[in-house]
């Protein structure tokens, strides 16, 4: 699976948009890019996932270059709550025994 | 949405004794239930890929003897750390697959004094 590259810690203001990058420039033509957050010393929880095209949910919207070799989740209207760390993950999507290997991610601190 | 429990939240044990941990998964099947170890300011590590019914499958310099996993049902997967030692001392995490998507467990604080 490609590795990815994020920067290792980012703030941003309480109400504002949070933007992380995430670099996966050998990223192969059926890997997916995926991206979880972990609080604190609890476990990972699942954000959003893409292919090529944008995607939002109800948590944040991710944006993937043309040439996805790059990618940005954003957080619309952070709160407090989303202090954690960001996993920006490349894998293939299909199948049970997808590995996710982890990258240390970007610490997102959230500011009052 | 799909929920992953763990069992126990956190244990202290002695050194040389053994400790397990179930992983259930709630309210989905999970044929396929991942362990990982996260020691602190580090990554999680997959230690093993566990399928139901089946032998684990655990990962490079992971020590199947030493961590033995057993998948008995499509809703629970035990990890048990055998004879522990104070470098066993870390989170770990299992996560449940519903053949799209990982949901992961809040995770167990294991330290061995």
């Amino acid at each position: 699976d490609a590795k990815t590259t994020q920067p290792p810690s980012m703030d941003c203001a309480e109400g504002r948009a949070a933007n992380l990058p995430c670099n996966h420039s050998t990223i192969s033509g059926n890997e997916y890019v995926y991206w979880y957050r972990q609080i604190h010393s609890q476990g990972p929880q699942y954000i959003i996932h893409g292919l090529k095209n944008n995607e939002t949910n109800e948590m944040a919207s991710l944006i993937i270059t043309e040439d996805r070799k790059s990618s940005t989740l954003i957080l619309p209207h952070a709160t407090l709550r989303d202090t954690a760390v960001y996993y920006c993950i490349v894998s293939r999507g299909a199948g049970n025994n997808r590995k996710l290997i982890w990258g240390l991610g970007t610490s997102l601190a959230v500011n009052p | 949405g799909a929920v992953v429990s763990q069992h126990p939240s956190w244990v202290i044990c002695k050194s040389g004794t053994s400790v397990k941990i179930e992983c259930r998964s709630l309210d989905f099947q999970a044929t396929t239930m991942f362990w990982y170890r996260q020691f602190p300011k580090q990554s999680l590590m997959l230690m093993a890929t566990s399928n139901e019914g089946s032998k684990a499958t655990y990962e490079q310099g992971v020590e199947k003897d030493k961590f033995l996993i057993n998948h008995a049902s499509l809703t629970l997967s035990t990890l048990t750390v055998t004879s522990a030692h104070p470098e066993d001392s870390s989170f770990y995490i299992c996560s449940a697959s519903t053949g799209r998507e990982q949901y992961f467990g809040p995770g167990t604080r294991l330290t061995v004094t």
